[in-house]
């Protein structure tokens, strides 16, 4: 069965303070992996798709990276704005449904 | 402007009394899922729609239905409510099963 585990469950950071998150996964065939970002009372809002190990994707502070059995989110010099929870899923060839990890729930101190 | 709704975005029921919350997407996209969310668990699909007329079950799909009966709409219905349903749910819409989702604002359901 499709797994993915997300570490830590929180993370409370200084502001400037960088850090990374983790993404491990399980699947049969990995067609893509998700990352994305969910303030409070909010729905989930995009932020990355990645679908090859080796591959890296980057939007302001924040880079994507991929392995063979996970991927990780690197938060640069964090600002206060950036304290949400981070998703991640993964989505198998074998199927059409989307399985997430549990998120972390980060908090950046200013 | 690009949006998937929900309605209501809060409820409160009694268990056993049926209730519907509604999604509609503007994007024209194909695909189109419903997640519930609960503290620890994350989000877990509920059901998914690759098109019109074409639905399946994700990972917790008891005690739900859902119907695609046109491109835009993906209705959940909750036939007799129970509190373990008690949850924070979200719908969301994509251009394929294979694209970034779109989220809705959250209905948060509370059953007594």
């Amino acid at each position: 069965e499709d797994q993915v585990t997300q570490s830590p469950e929180a993370l409370r950071l200084q502001e400037g303070e960088s850090s990374s998150l983790n993404c491990s996964y399980t699947v049969s065939g990995l067609r893509g992996l998700f990352w994305y970002r969910q303030d409070p009372g909010k729905g989930p809002e995009f932020l990355f798709t990645l679908y090859s190990a080796g591959e890296e994707k980057e939007k302001e502070r924040l880079k994507a990276t991929l392995t063979k059995k996970e991927s990780f989110l690197h938060i640069t010099a964090p600002k206060p704005e950036d304290s949400a929870t981070y998703l991640c899923a993964v989505q198998a060839y074998n199927n059409n449904d989307m399985r997430f990890g549990a998120g972390t729930r980060l908090t950046v101190k200013p | 402007e690009a949006q998937v709704t929900q309605n209501p975005r809060y409820l409160i029921t009694v268990t056993g009394k049926k209730l519907t919350v509604t999604c509609s997407q503007n994007m024209n996209h194909e695909y189109m899922s419903w997640y519930r969310q609960d503290p620890g668990l994350g989000l877990r699909q509920i059901y998914y729609s690759m098109n019109v007329e074409v639905t399946d079950k994700g990972d917790v799909p008891e005690g739900y239905k859902v119907s695609r009966k046109e491109k835009r709409n993906f209705p959940l219905i909750l036939e007799s409510p129970s509190p373990n349903q008690t949850s924070l749910y979200f719908c969301a819409s994509s251009l394929s099963a294979y694209n970034e989702q779109f989220f809705g604002p959250g209905t948060r359901l509370t059953v007594l």
